[in-house]
């Protein structure tokens, strides 16, 4: 099956630029999407990228995309305490649009 | 606009037992996608479902069925739960069944605990 590995945890000062990893195994995926997770809430679609772009900027975020080393990206500028939460990548990696393959999740702690 | 809903939004039930779980899409989206999230682990897919048909399954026993109604809300069915399926249980609805980019939009999520 698709393996996606993310680095468990990430902890930054606030103010500074996150960078939130994720590789993949599968290169047949189109859409590429980041989730954000909050305590006890569901996931919130945060930005996504098209398999033919290298990167995309939404305000403070910037997904970087390099299909050559099959390896995601997401760059949070300017990270603010509301920013801590688990960043999930995914992929229709399952075979279709309604079948998304999530890593395990980035723990984001922002320190004040 | 409301969002995705999700009902109950959290149950506790016994080994054996029989649950039943509940999303309503965002208005206008046509299909339903079923993923159970464990304690530490990304959401993993168990069913999708679109114009009433399953449309795909993941890799979950028979214990879990599901289905779509003719308003598009779905329904998802636990038999003879066991202490591992323990998890939240997260709806996400999307306007097709498939294409370029059906994005997904989530549910808060039933959180069902096993005894």
């Amino acid at each position: 099956g698709e393996d996606v590995e993310q680095s468990l945890f990430l902890s930054v000062r606030e103010g500074d630029s996150s960078v939130i990893n994720c590789t993949y195994t599968d290169s047949s995926s189109t859409y590429l999407y980041w989730y954000k997770q909050e305590p006890g809430a569901g996931l919130q679609l945060l930005t996504y990228i098209f398999s033919n772009m290298d990167m995309k900027q939404d305000q403070r975020l910037t997904v970087l995309l390099n299909k050559k080393d099959k390896h995601l990206s997401l760059r949070i500028a300017d990270t603010q305490t509301g920013d801590s939460a688990i960043y999930f990548c995914a992929g229709p990696w399952g075979g279709s649009q309604g079948n998304l393959i999530f890593g395990k999740g980035t723990k984001l702690s922002v320190k004040p | 606009d409301a969002g995705v809903t999700q009902s109950p939004t959290h149950l506790i039930k016994t080994r054996g037992q029989h649950v039943t779980l509940r999303c309503s899409p965002i208005s206008g989206h046509k299909s339903v996608s079923w993923y159970q999230q464990v304690l530490g682990q990304g959401p993993q897919f168990i069913f999708q479902y679109y114009e009433k048909e399953e449309r795909g399954r993941g890799n979950f026993p028979d214990r879990f069925s599901a289905r779509q109604f003719p308003n598009y809300s779905s329904e998802l069915n636990v038999n003879a739960l066991l202490l591992g399926d323990s998890a939240l249980y997260l709806c996400a609805s999307s306007l097709f069944g498939a294409g370029d980019n059906n994005e997904q939009f989530f549910g808060p999520g039933t959180r069902l605990t096993v005894l």
